[in-house]
């Protein structure tokens, strides 16, 4: 079956880096998505990747490998508007769009 | 607008009718996806629309769930019958061609079900 895992909630602290991680295990791969998801909003986009390496936007970054089946967003000089669910999404060779359950940030100062 | 927009924002409906949630696209994305979110929960795909192609429906948790679009614009997801368990966060969202492409959401329609 398909699966994509990402921990279930993560803590860090104001100011300091954090790095969230995503497995997946799809039948191919058209590119991965990071959303960000607010309590009670809908989720925005963060990031897409499609080849390996890594992708930097101002204060998040996201990585890719596929032989690994593996990325992760990294989140440097956190704030406190960071506390948010961050989503994991991947195409797969069919390009259906698989979901992650969602990482819960909390921030603490 | 240019974001996606979603009516209406809340609902509440006694178990046993029927609702409609509406969505509208941004104009000329030409693919729209419906989800369902669950307090606390990730997103469960519903159904998505791409251009003229019969849709992908897939998700749909039961018969009493139907969507449909008209052309590349307006969206209506309708949910018979509703029981307790169709509480939730009904959110839309669309992307300029494809799964690949980014996808913008709207606000989400927050059912809940007496």
């Amino acid at each position: 079956g398909q699966n994509i895992d990402q921990p279930t909630e993560m803590t860090a602290t104001e100011g300091a880096i954090v790095q969230i991680n995503c497995t997946y295990q799809t039948s191919g791969f058209n590119g991965l998505f990071w959303y960000q998801q607010h309590a009670g909003e809908a989720p925005t986009f963060l990031s897409y990747n499609v080849l390996d390496g890594l992708e930097e936007k101002g204060r998040f970054s996201s990585f890719l490998s596929r032989s690994k089946g593996y990325s992760y967003l990294l989140l440097k000089e956190l704030q406190m508007k960071d506390s948010a669910s961050y989503l994991c999404a991947v195409v797969d060779s069919n390009y259906q769009l698989i979901w992650g359950a969602g990482t819960k940030l909390i921030i603490k100062p | 607008g240019a974001g996606v927009s979603q009516s209406p924002s809340n609902k509440v409906t006694e178990k046993g009718k029927d609702v409609e949630l509406r969505c509208d696209p941004i104009s000329g994305h030409t693919a729209l996806y419906w989800y369902r979110q669950r307090l606390g929960q990730g997103l469960e795909f519903l159904i998505y629309f791409q251009g003229n192609s019969a849709p992908d429906k897939s998700g749909l948790p039961s018969d009493r769930f139907s969507a449909e679009r008209t052309g590349e614009s307006v969206s209506t997801l309708t949910i018979q019958r509703t029981q307790q368990e169709d509480s939730a966060v009904y959110l839309c969202a669309s992307s300029l061609v494809d799964r690949q492409e980014t996808q913008y959401f709207g606000p989400g329609t927050r059912l809940l079900v007496l």
